[in-house]
């Protein structure tokens, strides 16, 4: 009965591949999100994502692409792989975007990658 | 701008302290809303408390203890006899009314020996 699930929860890959982590909720949350935590632990959003729109964090670089499937998946697609990729991955899901009374975000187990 | 600051980076304290981590916030914006997260070493991160900019009323939950105090910018959080269980890294976050993600801060590290 996980709330938010990821696969894998340990990536080790070398540069320049391409790889995916899946992200699941059975919530019934219309919204996904994925951050990435560095090694310094600093949570910094990449993106937010429902059925009406995506939105980008412009600090993003464009090897790095949500992709959802339905309502309940937010995959996170990632092209050319390089070192400073290297972190764990969250991903989480809220009922409501903005302003609401369901706000909180609920949060996978993470993916840590290790690109070598 | 929007930015959370927990300025204690690491606390450690013995088992039944008391102990006060703190969370000092900007934003802008009237409506707002303050969260406090939980990362113990086994890495998920568990979500603990959410508070709107227009309560400001103070909240209790067993040993945990949350002050949020407008004027001040400041929602800090407060474990009250300490346990062993409660060694975590610990984020407050910030959510403006109209944005979608949670601005976190740097979290602060708490260790609690026996």
């Amino acid at each position: 009965d996980t709330a938010v699930s990821q696969t894998p929860k340990y990536l080790v890959t070398q540069m320049g591949n391409d790889k995916s982590i899946k992200c699941e909720q059975n919530l019934g949350h219309d919204t996904m999100y994925w951050y990435k935590q560095d090694s310094k632990k600093f949570l910094k959003i990449m993106f937010s994502y429902n059925n009406k729109e995506l939105i980008i964090n412009e600090t993003v670089p464009n090897r790095f692409s949500p992709k959802s499937p339905d309502k309940a998946h937010l995959n996170l697609h990632i092209n050319s792989l390089e070192l400073g990729d290297s972190a764990v991955y969250f991903c989480a899901s809220s009922q409501d975007l903005t302003g609401g009374a369901a706000i909180e975000q609920y949060f996978g187990p993470g993916t840590r990658l290790t690109v070598t | 701008a929007q930015k959370v600051t927990q300025a204690q980076t690491e606390i450690s304290v013995v088992e039944k302290e008391d102990v006060t981590l703190d969370c000092v916030y900007e934003t802008r914006d009237t409506t707002y809303y303050l969260f406090w997260y939980k990362q113990p070493p086994s890495g998920e991160l568990v979500f603990l408390i959410r508070r709107n900019s227009f309560d400001e009323q103070n909240e209790i939950s067993g040993r945990y203890s949350w002050n949020f105090q407008k004027s001040t910018s400041s929602f800090n959080f407060t474990i009250t006899a300490s346990q062993v269980v409660d060694s975590a890294v610990y984020f407050c976050a910030l959510k403006n009314q109209a944005g979608t993600a949670l601005i976190f801060g740097k979290g602060t590290t708490l260790s609690v020996s026996s």
